[in-house]
């Protein structure tokens, strides 16, 4: 069964500290991986997209990390701000006879003073 | 650059009714998705429309069906609504390479549907 699985499922951090979320899938055959950042109340905005060649993609203080042979995906936020709150969503394309996407639940990240 | 725009941005059905919601696209996108969010199931694929023709499809009920315009503007339609149904409905334009391809969607804020 196609899965995507995100930890934590929640995070607080204090302002200016890294952090590290993780999404492990068992989604095939794969196709591409992408990051997204969704504040309450609104749609879900573009952070990296990943495909199968690639396990490293950085947007400002956003790295996203990707292991296809372990089916493992990281996305690190540096020196984080109070308006990386948010939650974090991985979601992976798969490709048979036609494309889909499996989402993550996402990890709520609150950051705090 | 206009972003994406959803209308209407609030809805209230009452069980058995039908629905539709409208998604326009930002300027020269040819590719519109739709997708569901709940508390309970999360963000969840409709489909995926591109040149007035569907080209990808998630695993809903045939309640669920969309239609794209020749410019490029987008609808979906709920029939028979379930409280169920009630979510926030998000579209998203691309270029229009396709969700196999590495190409970034931009989303809608969305229309929050609820099922009375």
């Amino acid at each position: 069964k196609n899965q995507v699985e995100q930890s934590p499922q929640s995070l607080i951090i204090l302002e200016g500290k890294n952090c590290t979320l993780q999404c492990n899938y068992t989604v095939s055959p794969f196709s591409n991986l992408r990051w997204y950042k969704q504040d309450t109340g609104r749609g879900p905005v573009s952070l990296t997209i990943m495909t199968f060649s690639e396990n490293t993609k950085s947007n400002g203080r956003y790295t996203a990390t990707l292991d296809a042979d372990t089916k493992q995906s990281s996305l690190h936020i540096t020196a984080s701000q109070l308006s990386d709150s948010a939650s974090y969503i991985c979601v992976v394309t798969y490709t048979g006879t036609a494309s889909k996407l499996t989402f993550g639940t996402g990890t709520r990240l609150q950051v705090t003073l | 650059k206009a972003g994406v725009t959803q209308t209407p941005r609030y809805l209230i059905k009452t069980r058995g009714q039908q629905v539709t919601l409208s998604c326009s696209p930002i300027s020269g996108h040819r590719s519109v998705s739709w997708y569901q969010q709940t508390p309970g199931q999360g963000l969840q694929f409709l489909f995926e429309y591109f040149s007035e023709t569907q080209r990808n499809k998630g695993n809903f009920p045939g309640r669920f069906s969309g239609r794209q315009f020749s410019n490029s503007r987008s609808e979906m339609n709920v029939s028979t609504l379930e409280l169920g149904d009630s979510a926030l409905y998000l579209c998203a334009s691309s270029l229009g390479a396709g969700l196999r391809m590495a190409e970034t969607q931009y989303f809608g804020p969305g229309t929050r549907l609820l099922v009375l």
